[in-house]
């Protein structure tokens, strides 16, 4: 089954770029899409789906990229309120499955 | 607005059984295909369960199927998710989310619901 790969933790000063990595074999190839979780057990949010976009409510400071075998969730000018979790998922067609990252916990420091 | 709201979950013993709702409103219901996901405690999110708007797609996790099942009531505006011989390692709050665009992104979700598998 196909497999996602994230950093447990990122930790990045207040008004600098935070850069969240997504690794997975040719994602490049599939579409991703991000999600944050304020607090464990608390509803997620989708901050970034089609690799790149982003809904409607969500800052432009978070962007996305994909290519090769990584993809990336980019958080510009960081504020305390972006610590949160942050997982990626993508739907493997070969096997009919959505599939999530582990997840990384996002510091401010 | 958008609203998701799960229902159903509770205290089970080993090899008992839960049927999970979740009530949506605030958008078309029958054009959206849905899913459950859960996140046990301390772990991150795992993906359960998906059903396409007319439910004629359904797709399981290999860790739940042929135990989990997800139906739909369209004229209820509801998703359902029938737990069998639930196992200690099931015990999660379980979310339904809605595909945004019938490709597996989930751009709402609802609360969740705790399910506690324990003797």
């Amino acid at each position: 089954s196909y497999v996602l790969t994230q950093p447990p933790s990122v930790a990045v000063a207040p008004g600098r770029t935070a850069i969240l990595t997504c690794g997975g074999n040719n994602i490049g190839h599939k579409t991703v899409h991000w999600y944050q979780q304020q607090r464990p057990g608390q509803a997620p949010v989708l901050v970034i789906y089609y690799d790149t976009d982003r809904p409607s409510g969500i800052p432009e400071r978070f962007s996305g990229s994909n290519s090769g075998n990584t993809a990336t969730l980019t958080i510009s000018r960081v504020e305390a309120g972006d610590e949160a979790d942050y997982y990626c998922q993508v739907w493997d067609s070969s096997s009919n499955h959505a599939v999530f990252g582990g997840g990384t916990k996002l510091t401010v420091l | 607005q958008v609203q998701l709201v799960e229902s159903g979950g509770g205290l089970v013993k080993p090899g008992g059984s839960l049927r999970l709702s979740c009530a949506a409103s605030g958008f078309m219901f029958s054009d959206y295909s849905m899913g459950w996901i859960r996140q046990g405690p301390g772990k991150g999110l795992e993906w359960v369960s998906y059903m396409s708007s007319s439910g004629t797609d359904i797709f399981y996790a290999d860790s739940v199927k042929g135990r989990f099942t997800i139906s739909r009531d369209n004229g209820h505006n509801s998703l359902y998710l029938q737990m069998d011989s639930l196992r200690a390692e099931d015990t999660a709050v379980y979310y339904c989310a809605r595909d945004r665009n019938t490709a597996a992104i989930f751009d709402s979700w609802g609360q969740g619901t705790l399910v506690t598998v324990s003797s």
